[in-house]
């Protein structure tokens, strides 16, 4: 069955430390891939997302994330997070390539403190 | 200001009562997508729409209708609520292009179901 992990369920850092969220999917075939953001109280918005090409992507906010086709795997990094960091992240796939039908991940509440 | 639109914003409803929650988005998208999100579970997808009177089940569709009888508006029918429907729902539209498919999520709605 498709389906999309997030091994860190809650992650607290201090500002200006390094971020590294994982993301694993299970799909045989191509994948877009996505990361979205929560803020509290807010909607969904998209972060990053890959459909081809360099693997390694770059998004908003100084976020970038990397696709490893091998490890089925679409980590999202940040070399300094800022308190305003703080939110819930959401990686995704899309198997049809249309964005019709997205499978996400539990997500992962980021916790920065000052 | 291209988006989408979510009402209600907050709904508290009894068992069994039918209520509508409406979703509109002025992009001209082809696709539109009804998500609910629970905690430890994040967003799971109800059903969805290719276009104009064309729809089809989600993962988690029980106790759950929609129409699509204009392109801009999907509304979200509970016929007879009940209250492990309690969630916040998230309307969103893509245009369902390769190049663009990334998914607009509107507001969101937050129902409760006594």
């Amino acid at each position: 069955a498709q389906s999309v992990s997030q091994h860190n369920h809650h992650v607290i850092l201090s500002e200006a430390a390094s971020l590294e969220l994982g993301c694993n999917y299970s799909y045989g075939g191509t994948v877009n891939l996505f990361w979205y953001v929560q803020y509290p109280g807010q909607h969904l918005q998209l972060l990053l997302k890959y459909f081809s090409g360099d693997p390694l992507v770059k998004g908003i906010k100084g976020f970038e994330a990397e696709f490893i086709k091998s490890k089925f795997s679409f980590n999202l990094r940040k070399p300094s997070v800022q308190w305003s960091d703080t939110a819930e992240y959401f990686c995704a796939f899309d198997p049809t390539g249309t964005a019709s039908k997205l499978t996400f991940g539990t997500g992962t509440r980021l916790q920065v403190t000052l | 200001e291209a988006q989408v639109t979510q009402n209600p914003r907050y709904l508290i409803t009894v068992t069994g009562k039918k209520l509508t929650v409406t979703c509109s988005q002025n992009m001209n998208h082809e696709y539109m997508s009804w998500y609910r999100q629970d905690p430890g579970l994040g967003l799971r997808q109800i059903y969805y729409s290719m276009n104009v009177e064309v729809t089809d089940k989600g993962d988690v569709p029980e106790g759950y209708k929609v129409s699509r009888k204009e392109k801009r508006n999907f509304p979200l029918i509970l016929e007879s609520p009940s209250p492990n429907q309690t969630s916040l729902y998230f309307c969103a539209s893509s245009p369902g292009t390769w190049l663009t498919n990334e998914q607009f999520f509107g507001p969101g709605t937050r129902l409760t179901v006594l």
